[in-house]
Parts: structure tokens; sequence; C-alpha cells
């Protein structure tokens, strides 16, 4: 079993619709989670950052996790076509996990979205 | 405000042949530095990572290896490049210190084939 598993798609959605990616997980020691965006040919870049469970918002944004669950999620209002990309989920343990020194993220294998006009 | 570079953005190799790919990162001091490389349709497999010039920690036995010369730049290298090694090669850099809580930010990635 894999220590992050998420759906990789492909998910199509018309313009406007509310867009829901999802990641499930394993280690119960992750405390920090983070969504990236990777458009086609590009590199990823960071699009949300919370720490533990709860909610975060950024526009048309929402990241939520349920730690109890060992679910994550990031919604998207009002997708628009230059939504259309590869979403990652990634996560971390922090610095009581391991014991190491350096920022070790641990990635599902991406979900591939359009966005359709 | 802290950029990162990788060059080339795209290499097509021979079976066999070295390889050396560059990765520099601009605005911060004594980043923690990354290599990743992402194979087609599958997920981001870390490769190396480092802490601090000549320090290298290796996640996957494979033939490639990395330096890291000096404190802003990383380097990936093979002495000869397999059909597998094809793929999308990404640096990342993140803060110094705060270990196990950093984000990561990307660079542009090299795209290589190997033929």
């Amino acid at each position: 079993q894999k220590e992050v598993e998420q759906d990789p798609g492909p998910l199509s959605v018309p313009e406007g619709a509310i867009v829901s990616l999802n990641c499930t997980y394993s280690n119960s020691a992750f405390q920090y989670f983070m969504w990236y965006r990777q458009y086609s040919r590009k590199g990823p870049e960071l699009l949300m950052y919370t720490y533990s469970s709860g909610n975060k918002e950024d526009g048309r944004f929402t990241a939520q996790v349920d730690k109890s669950s060992k679910y994550i999620s990031l919604f998207i209002r009002d997708s628009q076509p230059s939504d259309s990309a590869t979403y990652l989920c990634a996560m971390s343990g922090g610095p009581n996990a391991g014991g190491t020194s350096y920022g070790k993220l641990t990635f599902g294998q991406g979900t591939i979205l359009t966005v359709h006009p | 405000s802290q950029t990162i570079h990788q060059w080339p953005a795209t290499l097509v190799q021979p079976v066999g042949s070295p390889l050396s790919l560059e990765c520099t990162v601009e605005g911060t001091s004594n980043p923690n530095l990354y290599w990743y490389r992402q194979a087609a349709g599958r997920g981001l497999q870390l490769l190396f990572y480092s802490v601090g010039i000549g320090q290298i920690s290796s996640e996957v036995p494979q033939n490639l290896s990395a330096s890291r010369p000096q404190d802003r730049q990383f380097i990936l290298s093979s002495k000869k490049l397999l059909l597998s090694d094809s793929g999308f090669y990404l640096c990342a850099w993140s803060p110094p210190g705060q270990g196990g809580l950093d984000t990561q930010y990307f660079g542009p990635g090299t795209r290589l084939t190997v033929l």
C-alpha cells in the first residue's frame, strides 16, 4: 500500500463547476499538507499549505484536512479553463517524524484535471 | 524574492553517454536542495537531497549521482545513461532548518530523453 493515494483521473468538468480533489494517506505522523499545481511540461507550483486538521481558503481554492480519517481535499470553486493542470497532494511529518534535518515530502500520483469551456 | 533555475530545459542523449544537469537558486542562503524524477503519468520520486555544501543523501540507488559544489548550486550527473533514465527531472529548494515541515519550491524542470 502506498503511503499516499490519489486518484489519477483524468477528471473533466465544465467551466464554472465545483471541483473536488482528494488524497488519502496511511502515515499518522503526517502533519503538514500541501497542494501543488503542475501545468503541462512545467515544474509544480505550491498552491495551498495547511497544518494539521481544518480548512484553509485562498480565493477560489479551499484546502481541507481531516486527520482522523487521514483524508485531505482541495476544492476549486467557479473552475476556469486556466485551472486545467495536474494537481499533486504532498505531505510531511514535521521535525518529530523520523528526526530528519530536511523537509521530506511524500507526494500523491497527481490528478489530471481538464476544465472545458 | 527567491528564484530557481534549471538547465538545459530539454536534452536528448544516447544510451551510454554522460549526463550533467544543473540547478541554481537565487535570493536565499543555505537552502535545502532536492532532485526529483517524474516519469510519465507517475508521481515525483525523490532522488537526492542536500542540507549543505558537500552533503548529499541518496534516496534511491541507481546510476545517478549528485553534487553540491557551492551553496546554491546542485548538479545531477551520470557516467553512462540508461534508457530507464528518461524522464522529467525537477530540482527543488526549501528554507534551511525547520526539518520536515519545509514547503518545497520547484524549478522549471529538464526533460531528458535517452535513445
